[in-house]
């Protein structure tokens, strides 16, 4: 249980263009969702919190207006990367929480998305 | 502020011998910790959290991890290293006050784990 999909694997688009990224829960409903963004090597930074039906909470830095977060549903979180540049290159995970209690804070992971922009 | 640290790089041992990876954290209240392991361009895969209760902590593939309260501390451990073992580890936390209403975890910068045969 608790398998989180993400779609595309890898993608390669070209400067100036969006990409949207897609992040599923399969066999439970997420309350919260997560995106992050790895550098290789590096740990994982978090850029945005999103909950079901509200507004994603953005961590300091991360540009709202240049990744736009939907959470459309209990199962599906979208994140587009609007007018890509190449420094926007990087490794993209999402993470799904299954609950709201103290005790359900693990957090499960997608298989990430390799983003090139050329 | 709430951090988490991982002291070690990159952690080499043999196959068969046993592991330890080291995470200390900095929370104010309880503390929740986990430790989740990513393999090459995969995503992180949960091994084990520590939420309340007993201090040491069982997880998959054999792992296991110790909370120490005085030490702040929650090194993770395998008795016997499996060379399949090699990957990227993660230690993590959520503290109290504001993060932990909606969950989010803190990281520490990750310990490359090399088990030679």
């Amino acid at each position: 249980g608790a398998v989180v999909s993400q779609h595309p694997s890898r993608v390669i688009c070209k400067s100036g263009t969006s990409v949207k990224i897609e992040c599923r829960s399969l066999d439970f409903q997420a309350t919260t969702m997560f995106w992050y963004r790895q550098f290789p090597k590096q740990s994982l930074m978090l850029m945005a919190t999103s909950n079901e039906g509200s507004k994603a909470t953005y961590e300091q830095g991360v540009e709202k207006d240049k990744f736009l977060i939907n959470h459309a549903s209990l199962t599906l979180s979208t994140l587009t990367v609007t007018s890509a540049h190449p420094e926007d290159s990087s490794f993209y995970i999402c993470s799904a929480r299954v609950g709201n209690s103290r005790s359900s804070y693990e957090q499960y992971f997608g298989p990430g998305t390799r983003l090139t922009v050329t | 502020a709430q951090s988490v640290a991982q002291p070690e790089d990159q952690v080499n041992v043999a196959e068969g011998n046993p592991l330890t990876v080291k995470c200390t954290y900095s929370v104010s209240g309880n503390p929740y910790l986990f430790w989740y392991v990513q393999y090459p361009n995969r995503g992180l895969q949960f091994l084990l959290k520590y939420i309340t209760g007993d201090n040491l902590v069982k997880g998959s593939y054999g792992f296991e991890a110790e909370f120490n309260k005085s030490q702040t501390s929650f090194h993770l451990k395998k008795p016997s290293a499996l060379v399949s073992d090699s990957a990227l580890y993660f230690c993590a936390v959520v503290g109290s006050g504001g993060s932990s209403n909606t969950g989010k975890l803190i990281f520490g910068q990750g310990t490359t784990l090399q088990v030679k045969p």
